[in-house]
Formats: structure tokens, sequence, C-alpha cells
């Protein structure tokens, strides 16, 4: 298996610009999650799906931050408009109930916002 | 709330051993993961326990206590490929499958 994939790997913009974080998951995994790592406040659960359906959504900063998950394969983090204070390491990882829970990550969008 | 504490920072030599603690305050756990990663990587998956006692995976070591709130994963031999940072992270069934991590503890490890 390829593992959790996500798109861009990097991706530098600026301030109020759209920016779209893409995430496919370990195919049979029906659970998606999005998280966002920074050094001040470490690794922090934003959103996560289970088959294809929000869960909890309650550590979405605001607004301005919104996640689709269309099929079972792919999933999207906007944030709309993009400030400074969004720049951090976004991962996208999946697991599978039969697979004890074990989450596996993708290798992350550093995302810059100038 | 939920509430995970581990040291910043630790420091060993090659072939020493380290143990890195982590105390946890949480309602309905269910379950405890270590993730290492090292520096611009993802986490990888290391541990996990449910249950009081010590998980043994080759040179990695995870040990639970459910009544004190306490972990720690124990690395033997270590090498300098061990040097990363270790995430513990607590699922409780109020959260579901998610899980919250502690900030972590960069471990160096020098010749």
């Amino acid at each position: 298996d390829a593992g959790v994939i996500q798109s861009p790997r990097h991706e530098v913009t600026e301030m109020g610009q759209e920016v779209t974080l893409r995430c496919k998951p370990i195919s049979g995994h029906d659970y998606l999650f999005w998280y966002r790592q920074t050094m001040m406040r470490g690794l922090e659960l934003l959103i996560y799906f289970n088959n294809n359906v929000p869960i909890d959504d309650s550590g979405m900063p605001e607004d301005r931050f919104s996640a689709k998950m269309p099929n079972a394969s792919f999933s999207t983090l906007k944030i709309q408009p993009s400030e400074p204070r969004d720049s951090a390491v976004y991962f996208c990882a999946s697991s599978s109930r039969t697979g004890a829970d074990i989450q596996y990550f993708g290798a992350g969008t550093r995302l810059s916002v100038l | 709330g939920q509430n995970i504490d581990q040291p910043t920072e630790m420091t060993a030599t090659e072939g020493a051993i380290v143990q890195i603690n982590c105390t946890y305050q949480t309602s309905g756990f269910n379950g405890l993961f270590w993730y290492q990663q090292h520096a611009g990587e993802a986490p990888t998956f290391l541990s996990y326990n449910v249950l009081d006692g010590l998980e043994e995976k080759g040179r990695f070591s995870s040990f639970l206590s459910r009544s004190k709130g306490y972990s720690y994963l124990l690395l033997k031999e270590l090498q300098m490929k061990d040097s990363a940072s270790y995430l513990c992270a607590v699922r409780s069934y109020q959260a579901g499958t998610a899980l919250i991590f502690g900030k972590g503890t960069t471990l160096s490890v020098s010749s």
C-alpha cells in the first residue's frame, strides 16, 4: 500500500489567499483525521471523518477553515482567507477499526503564509 | 478536559537505555499510543497499551498504569537513529477514535 498521500508537500502563499490541502487515505480505512502541528502547540486535531461523515470538528480554529470528504479516497482542508498564523505543518492520518484504530500519517504539508 | 505531560527534552548516549515518561488526565480512558517523529517527517506508530502492564516490541517497550495515569516508553540499546521526538497520545471514549497528543519529548542520542 502507498500509505496516506498528501499534496502539496510545501505551499507558500500570501495572506488573504485561498489554500487547499489534499489527502488520500489508505484504501479500506474508514477514519480520516486532519491535524496541525506547530512548535508552540504541538500536534492538534482539527477534524475527523468516519465513512466520509464529519464526526468532530471542534478543533477547527474558525470559520476560515473548512474540510470535506466527498468520497472514501479523498479529502480536502481549505483555508480561506489564509493568515500568517496559519503557518504550520498539516498532517492527514487514516485508520480502521479492524486495524486497532492505529492512525497512519501522511508526510504532511508545510504551509507558509507570508 | 484532557491533559498530557511529557518532558520536553532528554539526552542519552549510544548503547544506553532511556525511559520517557508520560502522565495523563482524562475521563473514559480507552488507550495510550506512542509515536516516533523524526525531524521534518510524519509521526510513525510505535506502540499501543490499553491494559496495565508492559508491551515489548524489540528494542522498544511501553508500560501503562491506568490507576496512576502513567505510561513510559523504554528504549534499549540506543542508536543514533533513535534521535527523534516521541509523542504520547491518549484516546478516550468521549472522543471516539480521536487521539489527543502530548507536545512530545525530543530525544538526542550522542556517540
